[in-house]
Parts: C-alpha cells; structure tokens; sequence
C-alpha cells in the first residue's frame, strides 16, 4: 500500500523566518510527487517533481526530491503571514496515476 | 476559480436525508475524482471515473454513491449518513497520462 508520511504535523514561526517541510514516501512504480498548499478550501498546485536532485523553485519557495531515500523537502524563505497554509505532499503512482496524500503540515506565520 | 466548481459549498443534512454533491470542470479533463478530508486525516480517496468509468471504489460505504454522467460531471450521492461521515468533500480532475489534479473548492458537509 502506498504511503505518505509529512513532518511535522504542525509548525509556528514568524515572520521572516526559514521553515523547510519534510514528506517521505512508499509508493510501488513511482511516477511523481505533489506539493499542495490548502489555505481554505481547495488544494493549489505547488510543484510536481519526478527527477531526483533538480530543485524546483517559485520565488521564496523551492523543493527537491531524493528517489534514493524517498523523501521531498519543501523550503520556505522569508515567510510572510501569507504562507500560513496546510501543506499537502502527494505521490503518483505509475500504474494507476492515482495520488496519495500525506496528513499534511499546518504552518502558522506569526506577524 | 480553478476550473473544478463544486456545490453546494455548505450542506448540513440530518442521518435521514438525501442529498447529492456536485462536481463540474471546464478543462477538458478526462479523470474525476472524489475525495474525503477529516480533521487530522489524510485526503482519503473515495471514487475514481476514468472516461466515464469508474475505475476504484476504495471500500466506500454504500451509503455514498457516485454517479459520473459524462466527463464533465460528477455527482456523489448521499443517503442515511453518519455524524461520522462530516468532513470536506473535495472533488478532483486530470488528464490520464499528465501529472497532477486541479481540485475544486469542496463541500463542507455536517451530518446532524
């Protein structure tokens, strides 16, 4: 059965702070893995990563991927109040493009 | 908007109800989804319609029922719900063969 497991389960910073959001995986024939940022209501798309050691970046966002260990980082700099957010890691399995999500990591920015 | 619209955005329905949950994309997609998020828990994936199949049934009680007209829409059913079966229902599409879902925005469903 494929997993999913994302820490922490929670975080607090402040503002200006660097937190890096960590998501390790089983999953059988490995196609991708998601980043999800939930806010209220629906999941927005962050970064799909299927190659292992290129980073993928998006201003103060960036993540990587290791398929040797099976794990993903997202990184977060100079966060903003605005990043306060659930964060959903996800894999996508070859055979059958389904995706297995992650508990997520609540992140709180205090001002 | 993200091209995936459900509705209603709220439902709160006693244990004797029926209701039905909509789901509706504009992209062209030929893959829908129905997930269910609870407090603490991961998104669960519940249904699967691939080109207007459904494809997985992922031990979903029969009290939830799916119902994928074409591959535009996506209704999900419900009868004699539990208090337990309160959560977000968040409905999904993509293209088979492509990465990644668009989600829409759920339903926020009470069972009283």
């Amino acid at each position: 059965e494929d997993k999913v497991v994302q820490s922490p389960l929670s975080l607090v910073v402040h503002e200006g702070d660097t937190v890096t959001l960590n998501c390790s995986y089983e999953v059988t024939n490995f196609r991708s893995l998601l980043w999800y940022k939930q806010e209220k209501k629906a999941p927005t798309f962050l970064f799909m990563l299927t190659s292992s050691g290129i980073e993928k970046k998006s201003g103060r966002l960036s993540s990587i991927l290791d398929k040797k260990e099976l794990f993903s980082i997202l990184n977060i700099t100079a966060t903003q109040t605005g990043d306060s957010a659930i964060y959903l890691c996800a894999v996508e399995a070859r055979s059958n493009y389904k995706l297995t999500f992650g508990k997520g990591t609540l992140l709180t920015v205090n001002p | 908007e993200t091209g995936v619209t459900q509705t209603p955005r709220h439902l709160v329905m006693g244990m004797t109800n029926k209701k039905s949950l909509k789901c509706e994309q504009h992209l062209g997609h030929n893959a829908m989804y129905w997930y269910k998020q609870s407090a603490k828990k991961p998104l669960e994936l519940m249904f699967v319609y691939s080109l207007e199949e459904r494809v997985e049934n992922n031990s979903v009680p029969s009290r939830f029922s799916p119902e994928c007209p074409n591959s535009s829409h996506l209704f999900l059913h419900l009868h004699t719900l539990q208090p337990e079966d309160s959560a977000l229902y968040l409905c999904a599409s993509s293209q088979v063969g492509t990465y990644g879902y668009t989600f829409g925005s759920g339903t926020r469903l009470t069972v009283v």
